[in-house]
């Protein structure tokens, strides 16, 4: 299958400092690509979508200003996290997906190693 | 998109056949059968999918029911690395149409 790689896997910040995370898709051109976030014990939440060039839909309750998100080519998304608080440590999963079958619900998503974000 | 029901948790014999069912008695003509699974502190791992024919490929065989209601993902001789939480998911057709994670099944492979 494809291969989504994440970067970093794991971060340690302080309260109030902001954090980015890259999410690349190696070996395919990524049109849509995803965030997750996961809290221990729980299942993956889908925090937003991002086609290449546009802005990101965001999933109702996530915040926008907070969490921004970057998807400035077919390979590469990113997501910062901007002040992060004890709160905000958890999980973080990106996706990619591609866009060249006719029925996108053909179209696999891939998804990353994760980050692992803990803000103390 | 419509919701899938899996049992919280099942055992398996290492080498022995794993069997994990799932049911989506509102699935629409158009939405497709997805399997992923999550080993601890990784990313989800695709598996199979399909629409309402059976589908094999390396990692496992998807067995879809007629009425497409229910379906069971079979790993033919489970090992000890297919220890994983297992998802089930119903995706629509459309482009838009994303991958929501409900609770999932917990197999645990023994020796």
């Amino acid at each position: 299958g494809a291969v989504v790689s994440q970067h970093p896997s794991r971060v340690i910040c302080k309260s109030g400092t902001s954090v980015k995370i890259e999410c690349r898709s190696l070996d395919f051109q990524a049109t849509t690509m995803f965030w997750y976030r996961q809290f221990p014990k729980q299942s993956l939440m889908l925090m937003a979508t991002s086609n290449e060039g546009s802005k990101a839909t965001y999933e109702q309750g996530v915040e926008k200003d907070k969490f921004l998100i970057n998807h400035a080519s077919l390979t590469l998304s990113t997501l910062t996290v901007t002040s992060a608080h004890p709160e905000d440590s958890s999980f973080y999963i990106c996706s990619a997906r591609a866009g060249t079958r006719r029925e996108l619900a053909q179209e696999t998503q891939y998804f990353g190693p994760g980050t692992r974000l803990l803000v103390l | 998109d419509a919701k899938t029901t899996q049992p919280p948790s099942m055992d398996c014999a290492e080498g022995r056949a794993a069997n994990l069912p799932c049911n989506h008695s509102t699935i629409s003509g158009n939405e497709y059968v997805y399997w992923y699974r999550q080993i601890h502190s990784q990313g989800p791992q695709y598996i199979i999918h399909g629409l309402k024919n059976n589908e094999t490929n390396e990692m496992a065989s998807l067995i879809i029911t007629e009425d497409r209601k229910s379906s069971t993902l079979i790993l033919p001789h489970a090992t000890l690395r297919d220890t994983a939480v297992y998802y089930c998911i119903v995706r629509g057709m459309s482009g838009y149409s994303t991958l929501t994670f409900g609770k999932g099944t917990m197999l645990l492979v023994s020796p």
